[in-house]
């Protein structure tokens, strides 16, 4: 099946950085969704985004379906966005899969 | 509106004891499924159900079972609890297919003794 691959797996930053979350897959999807748990464990979807860029606020997200690879933009961090960043991707009507996340840390 | 709601919060078990965690959503959502979560595995497909009367296995399914009799309710049953289910539950729900947008509700922490 296909496998999802994020990068890093922790990213410790101080309060106002910026930073770049990566996802990679290995085969061609045509769903891709960025979540985001809290440190209280809730999952919140931030964007559905198979291709192109879009923007929410300080955050915003590109997917480049053909390079196989979507990237997480977070601008002006702050302690509110700590938590694990995870990318989900599937194919036609098949099931998301999950990569294994990106754990940020953001330090006032 | 309450978009996916999962009880028990919490829960302990003994090995051996059965119990279902309940989730419900009131979204007419058509897609319906239950994650674990277990420390650096990300999250793990147990069970799916495309609409009422409709389940199918997913990933790890070893251990539990499901139904939807209705389009609102999707709980899952552990048959025998072992130590091994030890985690976090997750319900999730989207309209139309799978890899639509996904509203997760708040989790069950499982523990078994």
């Amino acid at each position: 099946g296909i496998q999802v691959e994020q990068s890093p797996p922790d990213l410790i930053l101080q309060e106002g950085a910026n930073s770049t979350l990566r996802c990679n897959f290995s085969d061609s999807v045509n769903n891709l969704q960025w979540f985001h748990q809290n440190p209280w464990g809730q999952l919140i979807n931030l964007f559905y985004i198979p291709s192109g860029t879009k923007q929410n606020g300080r955050l915003s997200a590109t997917t480049v379906a053909t390079e196989r690879y979507s990237l997480l933009y977070i601008s002006s961090s702050q302690t509110t966005d700590s938590g694990v960043y995870f990318c989900a991707v599937s194919q036609g009507a098949q099931k998301l899969v999950f990569g294994q996340g990106t754990r940020l840390t953001i330090n006032p | 509106n309450a978009g996916v709601t999962q009880t028990p919060k919490f829960q302990v078990l003994k090995t051996g004891q059965s119990m279902t965690l309940q989730c419900a959503q009131d979204m007419n959502h058509e897609y319906m499924s239950w994650y674990r979560q277990d420390p650096g595995m990300g999250l793990r497909l147990i069970h799916y159900s495309v609409g009422a009367g409709i389940t199918d296995q997913g990933e790890v399914p070893n251990g539990y079972n499901v139904s939807r009799s209705t389009t609102e309710d999707f709980p899952l049953r552990l048959l025998s609890a072992a130590p091994s289910q030890t985690s976090v539950y997750f319900c999730a729900s989207s309209y139309g297919k799978p890899g639509n947008i996904q509203y997760f509700g708040a989790g069950t922490r499982l523990s078994v003794l």
